[in-house]
């Protein structure tokens, strides 16, 4: 089946620490983002990326890093200097920039 | 301020009855998406409108849009129970360099 996964759905991290949320798509799609979600809340876009080895800040980069070393694949890691992490992290991808998007199931982080 | 808002932010209503969401927005787009979130899920893309379109149809769902009042909406006919979401609008700016997300309708249709 062709889709896109985030890898664990749910996710506990002690302050101070690093994590990193996985996200693949066997899609073939060139694009791929990263939502933060608050509840009751819209759909905040954190990183995106049009291409391979490229990507760009969205509204709300601060204390999140990305990679895109290949197609795809497209982590995001929640590091330390990010104050407020606990959300609901969605990550998205579509043949071309702001296309139709295909979304993954999410990743829920709570910081302890 | 949101580029995309919806209304109202929640809706209840009887299975069979039609549902209706409105989407207002700012600034001048280069399409407008409609996508549908059940509670902890990924979101779902349901209709993609462009800006040069007045009116999409998906099954039971109809898509308008009104590019001078800067405005769509959302139409569910003969609801079903299952289709109790959250319903997001989200609008491409026209320049295609940036889509955003509006807060979402909560729709509730009861059996």
């Amino acid at each position: 089946d062709g889709g896109i996964t985030q890898s664990p759905k749910y996710l506990f991290r002690k302050e101070g620490q690093n994590v990193t949320l996985s996200c693949e798509q066997n899609l073939n799609h060139d694009a791929m983002y990263w939502y933060r979600q608050d509840p009751g809340q819209g759909l905040r876009l954190i990183y995106y990326s049009q291409i391979v080895n490229d990507f760009q800040k969205g509204d709300i980069a601060e204390g999140y890093s990305v990679s895109r070393e290949k197609k795809e694949s497209f982590p995001l890691t929640v590091t330390s200097a990010q104050k407020n992490p606990t959300a609901f992290y969605l990550c998205a991808s579509s043949t071309a920039r702001y296309n139709e998007q295909f979304f993954g199931p999410g990743t829920r982080l709570t910081v302890l | 301020s949101q580029q995309g808002e919806e209304d109202p932010q929640a809706l209840s209503i009887q299975e069979g009855e039609n549902a209706t969401m409105n989407c207002s927005y700012k600034t001048s787009i280069n399409n407008l998406q409609w996508y549908r979130q059940n509670s902890g899920r990924g979101l779902v893309h349901l209709i993609l409108i462009r800006s040069n379109e007045r009116e999409k149809h998906s099954g039971r769902l109809r898509v308008t849009l009104d590019t001078s009042k800067k405005s769509s909406s959302l139409l569910i006919t003969a609801s079903r129970a299952a289709d109790t979401a959250s319903y997001f609008c989200a609008t491409v700016s026209s320049s295609g360099d940036k889509l955003t997300f509006g807060t979402g309708t909560r729709l509730a249709v009861r059996p």
